[in-house]
């Protein structure tokens, strides 16, 4: 299996342009997470899906962050407009069951809003 | 919501060292999982329990559920340990709303 796949994997934008993080989770995994890590507050869960249906967003910071999974091998996670603050790692996850599973983490989207 | 307390911070010893890393947390949990960050970045899930010890290879990882601790240990360390590691609590059951600690920075010289 190719793991959990998560494009780009460096991005750098200007503040005020949209940025789009996507998300391949592995196949047969019925949970996905997003999480953002920053050397300030370590890893934070922004939101996560059970059968593609958002269950908790109450980490996602504020309007100008959105996420979306339309089917069950697809997630974004879209900024916009988005600012120097948001400049951090963002890393996908995914298992099997939410409630048992263990996660498994994509490698991770570097982004730097400038 | 869920404090997740890691000790130490930063931890340096040399190869061969037996390593114990600690986590609080201050609420009951339903799991805890522990995680190894390599300085590329990548995340990787080494345990997740609910209750007494796994081992897996070097690593072992205790929790005791009344006293809200879990201690993450590496025997015989290897330089190739070297990595952040970090604490993770869920009061769900498995991996959903997931808090972390802060991660303990290990470096293991040769």
């Amino acid at each position: 299996d190719a793991g959990v796949i998560q494009s780009p994997r460096h991005e750098v934008t200007e503040m005020g342009q949209e940025v789009t993080l996507r998300c391949k989770p592995i196949s047969g995994h019925n949970s996905l997470f997003w999480y953002r890590q920053t050397m300030m507050r370590g890893l934070e869960l922004l939101i996560y899906f059970n059968n593609n249906v958002p269950i908790d967003d109450s980490g996602m910071p504020e309007d100008r962050f959105s996420a979306k999974m339309p089917n069950a091998s697809f997630s974004t996670l879209k900024i916009q407009p988005s600012e120097p603050r948001d400049s951090a790692v963002y890393f996908c996850a995914s298992s099997r069951h939410a409630n048992t599973g263990e996660l498994f983490f994509g490698e991770g989207s570097r982004l730097t809003v400038l | 919501k869920n404090e997740v307390e890691q000790s130490p911070q930063n931890l340096t010893a040399q190869e061969g060292e037996f390593i114990t890393i600690n986590c609080s947390y201050s609420v009951g949990i339903s799991a805890l999982h522990w995680l190894q960050q390599h300085p590329g970045g990548g995340i990787v899930s080494l345990f997740m329990l609910s209750s007494g010890k796994k081992k897996h290879g070097r690593l072992i990882a205790t929790i005791n559920i009344q006293e809200k601790h879990s201690s993450l240990h590496i025997t015989a360390s290897h330089p190739r340990d070297s990595a952040v590691y970090i604490c993770a609590v869920s009061s769900g059951g498995g991996a959903d709303g997931l808090t972390f600690g802060k991660g303990t920075h290990l470096i293991i010289q040769p």
